[in-house]
């Protein structure tokens, strides 16, 4: 069974700074790696995925795999209060025919 | 996100049954319902592609998905429990293997009194 843990729970940022978010998984195998925005009462919208080994850029969000060591993070640079939200690590594997696994979640709060 | 639609949008229920719905106007062939309970990550329920019924995971056999066709998605509930209490999902996905996306609609809260 696949596993998906994030780091840390809850973070609180100061607004301009940067954000940085951890995740790991179990399985190598694990096709792509996606994050995942849920705001309170809304439902999670994807960002940014990333496949393979190395760094993937977007706007302010860059996104780092490392699969030898089965970790992947991320980073929003010059966070903003409209970033505040939870945070969703979620892994798809090649065999599950299009089943995400998500961890628990990073609450994410920046400060004014 | 408009282009998913629930209804309803909260649900009050005793022991009664009920169904959710769900539409979505993206042209996906694959559907899903997930649970979300409070403070834990979504949990796939069901998946559907080409109204075909894909993975059933291990839900209670009180839920009961439908696929009337491949933009339309219903979850029947009969007899709830309170630990049905949850936000339920329903997303469509786009692309295949590492260009898969899902797109979450924004949820009907269930509260079983």
């Amino acid at each position: 069974q696949e596993k998906v843990q994030q780091s840390p729970e809850s973070l609180i940022v100061p607004e301009g700074a940067m954000s940085s978010l951890n995740c790991t998984f179990s399985n190598s195998a694990s096709q792509s790696i996606w994050w995942y925005q849920q705001h309170p009462g809304k439902g999670p919208e994807a960002l940014i995925s990333i496949f393979s080994n190395g760094n993937k850029k977007e706007g302010r969000l860059t996104v780092y795999l490392n699969r030898a060591s089965l970790h992947v993070s991320l980073h929003i640079r010059d966070s903003q209060p409209s970033d505040s939200a939870v945070y969703l690590c979620a892994v798809s594997l090649s065999y599950n025919q299009g089943k995400l696994i998500f961890g628990q979640g990073t609450k994410l709060s920046i400060k004014p | 996100n408009t282009k998913i639609t629930q209804s309803p949008r909260y649900l009050i229920l005793g022991r009664a049954n009920k169904s959710l719905e769900c539409e979505q106007h993206l042209g996906h062939n694959a559907m899903y319902w997930y649970k979300q309970s409070a403070e834990k990550p979504p949990e796939l329920m069901f998946l559907y592609n080409l109204k075909q019924l894909i993975r059933n995971e291990t839900v209670p056999s009180r839920f009961i998905p439908e696929c009337p066709d491949s933009s339309k998605l219903l979850l029947h509930i009969s007899a709830v429990d309170p630990e049905d209490s949850a936000v339920y999902f329903c997303a469509s996905r786009s692309g295949t293997g590492t260009n898969e996306r899902l797109f979450f609609g924004h949820g009907t809260k269930l509260s079983v009194l």
